[in-house]
């Protein structure tokens, strides 16, 4: 079986702080690991994906095999960030509860 | 580009009667389709892949007469929920693919409220 965990419902930062949305799961074979966004009235989108290691609107996301996780990070946030957030696992997306992300002026 | 887009945005019905939604890909051609279900405050739910032209896959506990999924062509997906009972309320996504990008374009969403 496989399962994303994302064990933080809300995250409530200022602008320019550092952001961090935890993401962990469980998978027995090679996971491709995936984080989606979902901005307010907008649908969910693809945000970025382990295998492409690129970095998105500053956002970057290692994955960590030992650790079993796929952390997205953000040095300093900016209030556009403010969204919902979903980590997902494998092609048949297995997701995460998500996260909001609140940035505050 | 890849635009997938669902019809209605919103539909309320009575308890016993059917509803069907669209799900199409505006500007590409969908090889697979996914179904989802999203109830409040929780996370997106598989509950289907499609592929054009063949029968979708259903997840467990999935109900596949109740949740009839047809992709007849390779830009659209219908998702009909079968006499539909107040417990079916729910938010309904769709995503879409094309062959060869594992990337999932998702439409905006469907709420059904059943009365």
């Amino acid at each position: 079986a496989q399962r994303v965990t994302q064990p933080e419902k809300l995250l409530s930062v200022f602008k320019g702080a550092p952001v961090e949305l935890k993401c962990n799961y469980s998978y027995s074979g090679s996971p491709e690991l995936f984080w989606y966004v979902q901005y307010s009235r907008q649908r969910l989108q693809l945000l970025l994906r382990h295998i492409s290691r690129e970095s998105i609107k500053g956002f970057t996301a290692d994955l960590n095999k030992g650790e079993t996780s796929f952390h997205l990070k953000k040095p300093f946030a900016q209030e556009e960030d403010s969204a919902m957030y979903y980590c997902a696992l494998n092609s048949k997306l297995t997701f995460g509860k998500g996260i909001t992300l609140s940035v505050r002026p | 580009g890849a635009v997938v887009s669902q019809h209605p945005s919103w539909v309320i019905c009575k308890s016993g009667t059917s509803v069907k939604i669209e799900c199409r890909s505006l500007d590409f051609q969908a090889t697979t389709m996914f179904w989802y279900r999203q109830f409040p405050k929780q996370s997106l739910m598989l509950m289907a892949t499609s592929n054009e032209g063949s029968k979708a896959t259903y997840e467990q506990g999935v109900e596949k007469d109740k949740f009839l999924i047809n992709h007849a062509s390779l830009t659209l997906s219908t998702l009909t929920v079968t006499s539909a009972h107040p417990e079916d309320s729910s938010f309904y996504i769709c995503s879409a693919e094309t062959s060869g990008v594992e990337t999932q374009y998702f439409g905006p969403g469907t709420r059904l409220l059943v009365l």
